[in-house]
Formats: C-alpha cells, sequence, structure tokens
C-alpha cells in the first residue's frame, strides 16, 4: 500500500526566503505526481502535475522535482511572499490503472512579512 | 474550460437529521468524480469515486452513500448524521490529457 509523507507538518519563514517542501512515497511504481495548494476554507488548487517521465515541473515561482528511485518530491519556492502562506499537498497515483491518489498530509506554510 | 461546483456551501444539520450535498462538474464528459472528506487536524479521506452513469465504489464503511444520476453529477447522501459526520466534504474530478486531478471549493458540514 502505497504510503505519502510529507515533513516538515509546518513551517514559518521570514518573507523573501527560498523553501523546499519534502514528499516522500513508499511505491516507486508511480503514474504521476500532483501538489495542492489549500488555503483555509477553500478547496485544493492543482500547482504542477509531474508525469512519471518527468523530472520537474515548474511554473512561476514554483518548481516541483521528481526522484522516483528514491521516492522523493520537492516542491521549491522561490522568494516566498505572504501570500504563499497555506498548505501544501502532494498527491501520488500508481500505475497499474488505479483510480485513486494517496494524499500526503500536507505542510502549513506561514510567510511572515 | 471545466468547473465543479459543490452547494451548499456551508451546512449546520442536527443529528438524525438526512444529507445530500451536491456536486456538478461542466465542460468535461464522463469524468472520474471522487467524494473525500477533511477532517479537523486530520488528511484528506476518500469516500467514493465513480467511474461512470451508476457506478460507484466505496473506501470506508459509514453511513454515507453516493449517487451518480447522471455523467457530470455527484451526490453524497445520508439518511441519519451522526457527529463525527461533520467535515469539510470535497468533491474532485479527474481527467484531461495528463489525468490531473482537481477539486471543488467544498462544502463545511457541522452536525450539531
Amino acid at each position: 500500500k502505497q504510503e505519502v509523507t510529507q515533513i516538515p507538518a509546518a513551517l514559518s519563514v521570514p518573507e523573501g526566503e527560498n523553501l523546499v517542501l519534502n514528499c516522500s512515497f513508499t511505491d516507486s511504481a508511480i503514474y504521476n505526481l500532483q501538489w495542492f495548494r489549500q488555503d483555509p476554507g477553500k478547496g485544493l488548487t492543482s500547482l504542477l502535475l509531474i508525469q512519471s517521465s518527468q523530472r520537474e515541473q515548474t511554473s512561476g515561482r514554483l518548481n516541483a522535482s521528481l526522484d522516483k528511485s528514491s521516492g522523493r518530491s520537492t516542491l521549491y519556492i522561490a522568494a516566498s511572499q505572504p501570500g504563499d502562506s497555506a498548505t501544501y499537498l502532494c498527491a501520488v497515483r500508481l500505475k497499474g490503472g488505479s483510480y485513486i491518489p494517496t494524499f500526503g498530509r500536507g505542510t502549513s506554510l506561514i510567510v511572515h512579512p | 474550460s471545466q468547473t465543479i461546483h459543490q452547494w451548499p456551501a456551508t451546512l449546520v444539520q442536527p443529528v438524525g437529521s438526512p444529507l445530500s450535498l451536491e456536486c456538478t462538474v461542466e465542460g468535461t464528459s464522463n469524468p472520474n468524480l471522487y467524494w473525500y472528506r477533511q477532517a479537523a487536524g486530520r488528511g484528506l479521506q476518500l469516500l467514493f469515486y465513480s467511474v461512470g452513469i451508476g457506478q460507484i465504489s466505496s473506501e470506508v464503511p459509514q453511513n454515507l452513500s453516493a449517487s451518480r444520476p447522471q455523467d457530470r453529477q455527484f451526490i453524497l447522501s445520508s439518511k441519519k448524521l451522526l457527529l463525527s459526520d461533520s467535515g469539510f466534504y470535497l468533491c474532485a474530478w479527474r481527467g484531461g490529457g495528463y489525468n490531473e486531478q482537481f477539486f471543488g471549493p467544498g462544502t463545511r458540514l457541522t452536525v450539531l
């Protein structure tokens, strides 16, 4: 059974710092990995999707990398801003026709001015 | 473009009352649909998913049920709510060329 772990569970940083959020998974036979952002009381917003054949994806100040052999993905946030404050979740979908992704518990990020 | 709607946005219900939450997707056809629950301080729990009309798979035993009467409509129901049913309910669909998952805005349910 796939297990997804996100470390740290919470993070508080001053504005302007570059951040790395981690997502690790136990089964490397993945189909894709997706990073989400969730603001308090809101639904999940898709940030980046990495296919199994890809090493990284970039969108603006966000960069997500994937290393299947080590069972890890990292979300890099450059020049953090207070508006980046949210919970970040990763979800891993296995190969083999599974329709169900496995979610991590998320990293709660606070960027203070 | 595709959009996903959920209603109501918030709901306060007494214990023992029935429940009906609705989710609809626009701009796509034959999506895979999901119901999740997010309880305070806990992770995202998959409740049901559906690959087509009338096809429902349940992930956890509970007093909730789901139905998919139309291609782009997914309904979460209960005949009698429990206190433990309180939480944030999220509907999601999966599709597109890269099988990306997209979420609705959620329904906050409080059972008193």
